[in-house]
């Protein structure tokens, strides 16, 4: 079974400007969620959708976060513009619809965003 | 709200010693608790537990849940340069996502 496929691996970008990642999920996993994880801190959930609506997107800073999942495959998630404080690895992960926690949870190799 | 936090922070230890590390939560709806090893970026499953009392164990890693005191404790035996990493410990309520504690930074030397 292939894992969750994220991209890229790594980003530099100045503050103020703008990137996107890239998250394709196992085949058949209805939820996907984007984690931040700043240096030093646990993951901290950004949005989760299940299928492509979402059902929580309560810790994402709209100001300057965007995500979508069209046709509840993949998932973009942008951030515009950077800022200083965006430098983390963003983690992608997807789960069976209802079947959460280990048995159903796997993790994307992450992204990792430094600004400067 | 809903947390979860571990202790400690960061450990330093020498290949053979046996380590314990801690997780405590608050979190409504309490469905499981996972433990993550954690060595460049991608968490990798360790444990879920769900029922209080009950050890799950994995070679020399194991780890027990108490939901009544809300805690849980991973611990490893004959420590190996190899388990040197970021331990994470997470919660699931009702909804799916997982809250995450900070970490427990494991550093083993030889």
């Amino acid at each position: 079974e292939a894992g969750v496929a994220q991209s890229p691996r790594y980003k530099i970008i100045e503050k103020r400007q703008s990137v996107a990642f890239w998250c394709n999920p196992i085949s058949g996993h209805a939820t996907l969620y984007w984690y931040q994880q700043i240096l030093g801190q646990g993951p901290k959930l950004l949005i989760q959708f299940q299928n492509n609506g979402v059902v929580d997107d309560s810790q994402l800073p709209k100001d300057r976060f965007s995500a979508e999942r069209l046709k509840g495959v993949d998932s973009t998630l942008k951030i515009q513009p950077a800022k200083l404080e965006d430098s983390a690895v963003y983690l992608c992960a997807s789960s069976v619809l209802g079947q959460g926690g280990g048995y159903g949870y796997t993790f994307g190799s992450g992204t990792r965003l430094t600004v400067v | 709200e809903d947390k979860v936090v571990q202790s400690p922070l960061s450990l330093v230890v020498h290949e053979g010693d046996t380590v314990t590390l801690n997780c405590s939560y608050e979190v409504t709806n309490f469905r499981s608790l996972l433990w993550y090893k954690q060595e460049k970026k991608a968490p990798t499953f360790l444990f879920m537990l769900t029922s209080s009392g009950i050890e799950k164990k994995s070679g020399r890693l194991s780890s027990i849940l108490d939901k009544k005191e809300l805690f849980s404790i991973l611990n490893i035996t004959a420590t190996q340069t190899g388990d040197s990493a970021v331990y994470l410990c997470a919660v699931e309520g009702n909804t799916d996502k997982l809250i995450f504690g900070t970490g427990t930074r494991l550093q083993v030397f030889p």
